[in-house]
């Protein structure tokens, strides 16, 4: 079974600063890592995944994302927020065998403030 | 647009009744999922079909069951409600391995009064 931890529920962030948003996951066997954003009213969309290779996750509207296996980690991070970025951010993984549900973190509130 | 329909939009309906959730997936994927999203449970895989045959199941209550059908779209039905069933129902789909990615839809979203 999988489980995936995300610690920090609302993260506030002034526009044009960078942001991190943390994920850690647990795992008995090796994983795929996700991350999804929900904008307001909106279902999921990928924002970025890691299935193998480089650590170094680069995704759509300027966000990346780096896998340590180490640290059972996969961090979420952007340079640079705008206020559009204003959204609920989830982490997931699947298993790279067995069952292919994506389990979810509990999700992340990022709100830019202008 | 992620090319996944959800039908409907909305629904308000009373504890004890049954409904009904649509979900076309993007043309030519054969992996179709539905998950659940409250406030209390966060997002919850209840079931996964693939090619008509269900693939793998999770935390879907035995009120609730699902099919899909020969042109592949879905069906998630809701039975003897209960206000807790109250949520974000979303359909995800998918090509063919764990590796692609899994699209999702709008989501229905089900009140139960």
């Amino acid at each position: 079974a999988q489980s995936v931890t995300q610690l920090d529920s609302q993260v506030p962030v002034f526009e044009e600063a960078p942001v991190e948003l943390r994920c850690n996951y647990s795992s008995s066997v090796s994983v795929y890592l996700f991350w999804y954003v929900q904008y307001p009213n909106q279902g999921l969309q990928l924002l970025l995944k890691y299935l193998s290779g480089s650590t170094l996750v680069k995704g759509i509207n300027g966000f990346e994302a780096e896998f340590n296996k180490s640290q059972t980690s996969f961090h979420l991070r952007k340079p640079s927020v705008h206020i559009s970025d204003t959204a609920e951010y989830f982490c997931a993984v699947i298993s790279i065998f067995g069952n292919e549900k994506l389990t979810f973190g509990t999700g992340t509130r990022l709100t830019i403030i202008p | 647009d992620s090319g996944v329909t959800q039908t409907p939009k909305h629904l308000i309906t009373a504890t004890g009744q049954r409904v009904t959730l649509r979900c076309s997936p993007r043309s030519g994927d054969l992996s179709v999922y539905w998950y659940q999203q409250s406030l209390d449970q966060g997002l919850q895989f209840l079931i996964q079909y693939y090619n008509g045959e269900e693939r793998a199941k999770g935390n879907i209550l035995e009120r609730f069951s699902a099919q899909q059908f020969p042109d592949l779209h879905s069906e998630l039905n809701l039975s003897s409600l209960e206000l807790g069933d109250s949520a974000l129902y979303f359909c995800a789909s998918s090509s063919k391995s764990r590796t692609d990615t899994q699209y999702f839809g709008p989501g229905t979203r089900l009140t139960v009064l």
